[in-house]
């Protein structure tokens, strides 16, 4: 079965916090993905990943950067959170081809405070 | 500018009756759709896709219907059950490799 695991369910930082969000497959897929879902906002892309070391800005990647140093990892990383960077976070992860869905994790609730 | 869109935030329907979501896109790219179905504090869980070379797809209550010349993809579930009740978004892509999402709409089936 397939499987995206994100390290934390919940996640409680304080304002100025560097903070990581970690994110693993299972499933050999080359793309990486990392949504932020708010309400009345739907998934928005912050960043995504299609090869190791490879990253691509999404709509919204100010406050965010990401690493993927192996195929299965995607981190995304918050410098310096902010108030308004509490929000669930969702990673995913696609095979690198056509008509192909992504995958979701489980989501990261993350609150700053 | 947001390329897919879910016009209605909220639909309610009572049990045993059909359920039709709707979703608009502006990119003539977009050449594969799909809906996530997602519950609370969960992450969003595949539910149907379409292919731009067809108009239909059915899966057991679940059936998708795209016109493209509308730039417009439904989802129809009937029966309608309680277990439905969840946030529906739709996406669309023109790669494979990345994937634009709606805003989801929130469907209670009433029992």
């Amino acid at each position: 079965d397939v499987k995206v695991t994100q390290s934390s369910r919940y996640l409680v930082k304080r304002t100025g916090e560097k903070v990581f969000l970690e994110c693993v497959q299972d499933m050999d897929h080359e793309n990486m993905f990392w949504y932020r879902q708010d309400p009345g906002l739907g998934l928005r892309l912050i960043y995504f990943s299609y090869d190791v070391k490879m990253k691509e800005k999404g709509d919204i990647p100010e406050g965010y950067s990401v690493s993927r140093e192996k195929k299965e990892r995607f981190s995304l990383i918050l410098e310096s959170a902010s108030t308004n960077q509490t929000s669930m976070y969702l990673c995913a992860s696609s095979l690198s081809s056509e008509d192909t869905e992504a995958f979701f994790g489980q989501g990261t609730r993350l609150t700053v405070v | 500018d947001q390329q897919v869109k879910q016009n209605s935030p909220s639909l309610s329907v009572q049990e045993g009756r059909i359920s039709i979501l709707n979703c608009d896109y502006t990119n003539s790219m977009f050449d594969y759709f799909l809906w996530y179905k997602k519950y609370p504090a969960e992450g969003p869980t595949f539910l149907i896709s379409i292919s731009s070379i067809k108009d239909k797809n059915e899966d057991g209550r679940f059936t998708v219907f795209l016109n493209k010349s509308a730039k417009h993809l439904s989802l129809h579930i009937v029966p309608s059950q309680p277990g439905d009740s969840a946030v529906y978004f739709c996406a669309a892509s023109s790669t494979g490799n990345q994937f634009y999402f709606g805003t989801g709409t929130s469907l209670t089936v009433i029992p």
